[in-house]
C-alpha cells in the first residue's frame, strides 16, 4: 500500500523557518517525481514545488521560488521541502503528492497524497 | 499561467441524482485535466486523469469527457459518500487547479 506521511508543520513567525519532511513506503520511491502542494484555510489547491526521480530536475512556484528548496534522499525513502522567509500568506496544509507516472514527465498530475501538514504563520 | 474556472461553485442535489460539474480552460490543455475529490480533512483522491481514465479503483458512476478547453466531470447516480468538493487540474504547462465544485446534499 502507497503511503505518504508529512511531517515538520508548527507555528511560526514571519520570517522565520521550517523543514517539512515526507516519509514514503510502499512503492520504489526513486523511479517517481514528487511534488508538494499546498492548501490555504478554506482555499483551494496551489501547487508549490516538484523533483524529479533523479533530483535532476527541480521546478518551483513563482511564490515560493527564492524562499523554498525541495529536495529528496532516495536512500532514506524521503522528500523535503525547506521554508524559508515564511509570509502569514504561506499558511496552509502542505502536502506531499506522487506524480502518477514513474520515469521523468512535467508536469504530471499526483496519484497518491499525504494527509499534509499545517504551517501557520502568525506574529 | 493557464487559469481553470469551474462551475457552479455549489451544486446542491439529493442522492441518486445525476452530477454535471463542468472545467474551462483559458487555453488549450488538449487532454491534459484531471479531477480530484476532497472530504473535509482529507487529502484529494484523484478520480480522473487525462480528461476521461478512471483512476484505480474509481467507481464506473464517475465518468469525465471533453478535451481542449471544456471538460465535464459526471457523477451518474449521486451515493452519499459522493458529497465532496471537486477540483479539476491541468498538467498542460505548470500544474494549476480550479477553485472547486462543492456538491451537498440538497
Amino acid at each position: 500500500e502507497v503511503q505518504l506521511v508529512e511531517s515538520g508543520g508548527g507555528l511560526v513567525k514571519p520570517g522565520g523557518s521550517l523543514r517539512l519532511s515526507c516519509a514514503a513506503s510502499g512503492f520504489t520511491f526513486s523511479t517517481y517525481n514528487m511534488n508538494w502542494v499546498r492548501q490555504a484555510p478554506g482555499m483551494g489547491l496551489e501547487w508549490v514545488s516538484f523533483i524529479s526521480d533523479t533530483s535532476s530536475s527541480i521546478k518551483y512556484a513563482d511564490s515560493v521560488k527564492g524562499r523554498f528548496t525541495i529536495s529528496r534522499d532516495n536512500a532514506k525513502n524521503s522528500l523535503y521541502l525547506q521554508v524559508n522567509s515564511l509570509r502569514a500568506e504561506d499558511t496552509a496544509v502542505y502536502f506531499c503528492a506522487r506524480g502518477r507516472v514513474s520515469g521523468y514527465r512535467w508536469p504530471d498530475d499526483f496519484d497518491y497524497w499525504g494527509q499534509g501538514t499545517l504551517v501557520s504563520v502568525s506574529s | 499561467e493557464i487559469v481553470l474556472t469551474q462551475s457552479p461553485a455549489t451544486l446542491s442535489l439529493s442522492p441518486g441524482e445525476r452530477a454535471t460539474l463542468s472545467c474551462r480552460a483559458s487555453q488549450s490543455v488538449s487532454s491534459f485535466l484531471a479531477w480530484y475529490q476532497q472530504k473535509p480533512g482529507q487529502a484529494p483522491r484523484l478520480l480522473i486523469y487525462d480528461a476521461s481514465k478512471r483512476a484505480t479503483g474509481v467507481p464506473a458512476r464517475f465518468s469525465g469527457s471533453g478535451s481542449g478547453t471544456d471538460f465535464t466531470l459526471t457523477i451518474s447516480s449521486l451515493e452519499p459518500e459522493d458529497f465532496a468538493v471537486y477540483y479539476c487540474q491541468q498538467r498542460s504547462i505548470w500544474p494549476t487547479f480550479g477553485q472547486g465544485t462543492k456538491v451537498e446534499i440538497k
